[in-house]
């Protein structure tokens, strides 16, 4: 079946540094995909999403890249903050599909 | 702007004993509605969804069930719980194939 992973369970940086979290996915019928940021106890919370007509999309302080052709999804974070340190989800959709998630990546930041 | 409660934030419940959980969507009208559960270090897990009233779908067999008695209560129900169904439940708001937006969260303790 389809699924979503993210190559490294754990990421630590120095505060500061720019983040790279990585998410591949199998499914080339997928047309949304999205990271979501966890702290924890709470629940997911938005970060930035992307469509498969897109390859860029740029927000505050995060970009996401989408490579359609080796089926790879990338969050990256400038000047990594304290305040970044969570569990960071990716997840994809087909047209009007329901959200397949990964499994997760821990950032943490060091000060 | 919408918002998203669920309670109880906390529950420690028996095996054996009964489960409700509930979930309320503010600022939106007739809006998809999700259950997921999220087991400890893991990734998300979808469990139910409804486009509407008295609509639910499974996504996974399982010793729980759901009901959507209005436009936007989400409940979470069990007659007799096991140990495996500890984890963290969580309700979340949104389109198929788009952006969904989470509740805080109910952690479940069965002992």
């Amino acid at each position: 079946g389809e699924s979503v992973g993210l190559h490294l369970p754990t990421l630590s940086v120095q505060e500061g540094d720019n983040s790279i979290i990585n998410c591949a996915y199998s499914n080339s019928a997928s047309d949304y995909f999205i990271w979501y940021k966890q702290e924890s106890g709470k629940g997911p919370q938005f970060i930035i999403d992307i469509r498969s007509n897109m390859d860029k999309r740029q927000g505050q302080r995060v970009t996401v890249l989408l490579n359609k052709t080796v089926k790879h999804l990338s969050l990256q974070i400038a000047a990594t903050q304290p305040g970044d340190s969570a569990v960071y989800f990716c997840a994809d959709a087909p047209f009007l599909g329901k959200l397949i998630f990964g499994q997760g990546t821990t950032l943490q930041v060091k000060p | 702007s919408q918002t998203i409660h669920q309670w109880p934030a906390t529950l420690v419940q028996p095996v054996g004993s009964p489960l409700s959980l509930e979930c309320t969507v503010e600022g939106t009208s007739n809006p998809n509605l999700y259950w997921y559960r999220q087991a400890a270090g893991r990734g998300l897990q979808l469990l139910f969804y409804s486009v509407g009233i008295g609509q639910i779908s499974s996504e996974v067999p399982q010793n729980l069930s759901a009901s959507r008695p209005q436009d936007r209560q989400f409940i979470l129900s069990s007659k007799k719980l096991l140990l495996s169904d500890s984890g963290f439940y969580l309700c979340a708001w949104g389109g198929l194939g788009e952006t969904q937006y989470f509740g805080p969260g109910t952690r479940l303790l069965v002992l």
